[in-house]
């Protein structure tokens, strides 16, 4: 079974730093493209960041550009997206998101279940 | 403001048909194909349709997808008070190199 569990969601203060966490199982890692999608507060779905299974190739949205940078450690099948210079309009439910087949980046076929990052003071 | 347009709420009666429409351009729905999600209030989004038309093992086929130039469009037959979710269409945008996604449509089912 096809598994994406998120971690690192909490609280940090505007222009701080925070890195969350998403670990796979039930898939060949390597072989997928992933991906990091929010949803703020009764907002609709917000694409975030892409990268390919190798990790060579990454996507960004431009509102984090510069801001955020999407990694993978296929060795520990865990996805991650480092978030600095934090805004309030960041807060957000973060799910990761897998690709539906090997070699894409979209669409998604299987989503974890969220964590939750809020930016204030 | 989202790059894909879709109607911010639909309704219909229990037993009816519904549809859900998604306006884009050429760099996304024009050249890509479209995915739609189902989401539940508290819950993570769940993939519905891809490849515009096709469904995951799973999906019952009341629900169907279409695309035409660039816009999509989501019908869902025999409306059930359990189909009552919010829903997105999504896609790759090739001239920015992002996805993107509609702004969502609440479905009631009265």
């Amino acid at each position: 079974e096809v598994q994406l569990e998120e971690s690192g969601g909490g609280l940090v203060q505007p222009g701080g730093s925070l890195r969350v966490s998403c670990a796979a199982s039930g898939f060949t890692f390597s072989n997928y493209g992933m991906s990091w999608v929010r949803q703020a507060p009764g907002k609709g779905l917000q694409w975030v960041s892409g990268i390919s299974g190798s990790g060579y190739s990454t996507y960004y949205a431009d509102s984090v550009k510069g801001r955020f940078t999407i990694s993978r450690d296929n060795s520990r099948n865990t996805l991650y997206l480092q978030m600095n210079s934090l805004r309030a309009d960041d807060t957000a439910v973060y799910y990761c998101a897998k690709a539906l087949r090997e070699g894409i980046i979209n669409p998604f076929d299987c989503w974890g279940q969220g964590t939750l990052v809020t930016v204030s003071s | 403001q989202s790059v894909l347009t879709q109607p911010p709420s639909v309704s219909a009666a229990p037993g009816q048909k519904v549809t859900i429409s998604c306006s884009g351009s050429s760099s996304n729905i024009g050249n890509n194909f479209v995915s739609w999600y189902q989401q539940f209030p508290g819950t993570a989004p769940k993939l519905l349709i891809y490849e515009n038309n096709k469904r995951p093992s799973g999906i019952p086929d009341r629900f169907s997808g279409s695309k035409s130039g660039t816009s999509a469009t989501l019908g869902i037959t025999g409306l059930q008070t359990g189909d009552e979710a919010d829903y997105y269409c999504g896609t790759w945008d090739s001239s920015l190199s992002v996805g993107v996604f509609g702004g969502g449509t609440k479905l009631t089912v009265l």
